[in-house]
């Protein structure tokens, strides 16, 4: 168990719908990471948040948005889902420094009908 | 820019012989290097880093890798592989000199170890 958590497990929802996932970082961690992984793309890195504030933005689409909680904890939403929004998306969380290991949540499968 | 390769989508290896998987890698400056291991329908798990330091790092599982920085390569290795070991294995990086922390994976390679 790496202390992260998500919830749902799995979301099955219907094209241009909105759909929210939710993490639990480690206790003590300041940083939250949302990756991506499906079976054409990888793991993609989507966004960063640190104590707050985004910190780091990686392939990201505009229909896509986070944010961090004053408890540490993180949403990602995604609106106006397509069929290629299928995927596992993965929450990680580390401590301050780079050099720190993430941790990983079981992830959460979305599934777009 | 930074990237990762794992030139192996597939490793094979009979149960008890040595296994590496192989990763290389580029940044623009001193790398930051892990191995995560993915079991079906679960999270990745952290395997070992290198940040600097001994070339040679050692890890969970009896796993170990290899710093090399002339050929940019951080090969996972066993020396005895278990069945329990299959699953997927990603390396990652991360640039040193920069201000973001978030990985960089690679493709993976699907270990299967052969009883």
């Amino acid at each position: 168990d790496s202390g992260v958590t998500q919830t749902p497990k799995h979301l099955i929802t219907a094209t241009g719908q909105r759909v929210t996932l939710r993490c639990s970082p480690r206790s003590g961690d300041l940083s939250v990471y949302w990756y991506q992984q499906s079976l054409d793309q990888g793991l993609q890195f989507l966004i960063q948040y640190y104590n707050g504030e985004e910190r780091a933005k990686g392939n990201i689409l505009e229909r896509f948005s986070a944010q961090q909680f004053p408890d540490l904890h993180s949403e990602l939403n995604l609106s106006s889902l397509e069929l290629g929004d299928s995927a596992l998306y993965f929450c990680a969380s580390s401590g301050a420094q780079g050099y720190n290991e993430q941790f990983f949540g079981p992830g959460t499968r979305l599934t777009v009908l | 820019a930074q990237s990762v390769a794992q030139p192996e989508d597939q490793v094979n290896v009979a149960e008890g012989n040595p296994l590496t998987v192989k990763c290389t890698y580029s940044v623009s400056g001193n790398p930051y290097l892990f191995w995560y291991v993915q079991y079906p329908n679960r999270g990745l798990q952290f395997l070992l880093k290198y940040i600097t330091g001994d070339n040679l790092v050692k890890g969970s599982y009896g796993f170990e890798a290899e710093f090399n920085k002339s050929q940019t390569s951080f090969h996972l290795k066993k020396p005895s592989a278990l069945v329990s070991d299959s699953a997927l294995y990603f390396c990652a990086v991360r640039d040193g000199g920069t201000g973001a922390n978030n990985l960089f994976f690679g493709t993976g390679t699907r270990l299967t170890v052969i009883p």
